[in-house]
């Protein structure tokens, strides 16, 4: 168990560009969310996969947001056209897949948009 | 909509005390309940749950307690150590939904 990947680390963007995020999850897990934890809150739900099928999408993944998960293995997070408003801690978690399964985060992506 | 609320963004203790994290939910749909620790530059880590159908679940020196008709859980850690300092989030979910809720979450620092 190697744990969930992230890359990059950190990203700093200026406003306008477009940046892609990539998350490699547990090996053996089916499901992989997308969080966006800003400073001072909790990770926010962003969207959600079952294998490569994205099962569910937050009213705050605007249409600048897009996320895939290609062959239910990695996943990438783009955002187009970013704001200022999208600098956060992007997170990625993943898990087995039963309701009551716990998430296992990666150490997320910080996004600073100039 | 903020249905799980940690009212307390911080709480200190000193070393070999208890820590008594608290959380309030407001959807009465939530059937599973988390506690997430998070250490600076890290991911959030799975630390305790329970299910809505008990209302203590204990693992080494962490307790979670859950009152549903107060719609209210606890974090007790006995003995607190300075290792266990860290952000502490409570998060819920409903079983058909995949949308976890966490609370903005309480910063604990235990003194030596």
């Amino acid at each position: 168990d190697t744990g969930v990947s992230q890359d990059p680390r950190h990203k700093i963007t200026k406003r306008g560009q477009n940046v892609t995020f990539r998350c490699d999850p547990i090996s053996e897990h089916n499901r992989l969310y997308w969080y966006r934890q800003t400073l001072g809150q909790g990770p926010e739900f962003l969207t959600y996969f079952q294998n490569e099928a994205q099962l569910e999408k937050s009213r705050l993944l605007s249409d600048r947001f897009s996320a895939e998960r290609p062959k239910g293995s990695f996943s990438t997070l783009e955002i187009q056209r970013t704001e200022q408003g999208d600098s956060a801690m992007y997170l990625c978690a993943s898990s087995l897949g039963f309701g009551d399964s716990p998430l296992h985060f990666g150490n997320g992506t910080r996004l600073t948009v100039t | 909509d903020q249905q799980v609320k940690q009212n307390s963004p911080s709480l200190s203790v000193q070393e070999g005390r208890i820590s008594i994290l608290n959380c309030d939910y407001t959807n009465s749909m939530f059937d599973y309940f988390l506690w997430y620790k998070k250490y600076p530059a890290e991911g959030p880590t799975f630390l305790i749950s329970i299910s809505s159908i008990k209302d203590k679940n204990e693992d080494g020196r962490f307790t979670v307690f859950l009152n549903k008709s107060a719609k209210h859980l606890s974090l007790h850690i006995v003995p607190s150590q300075p290792g266990d300092s860290a952000v502490y989030f409570c998060a819920a979910i409903h079983y058909n939904n995949n949308d976890m809720r966490f609370g903005a979450g309480t910063r604990l620092t235990v003194k030596p």
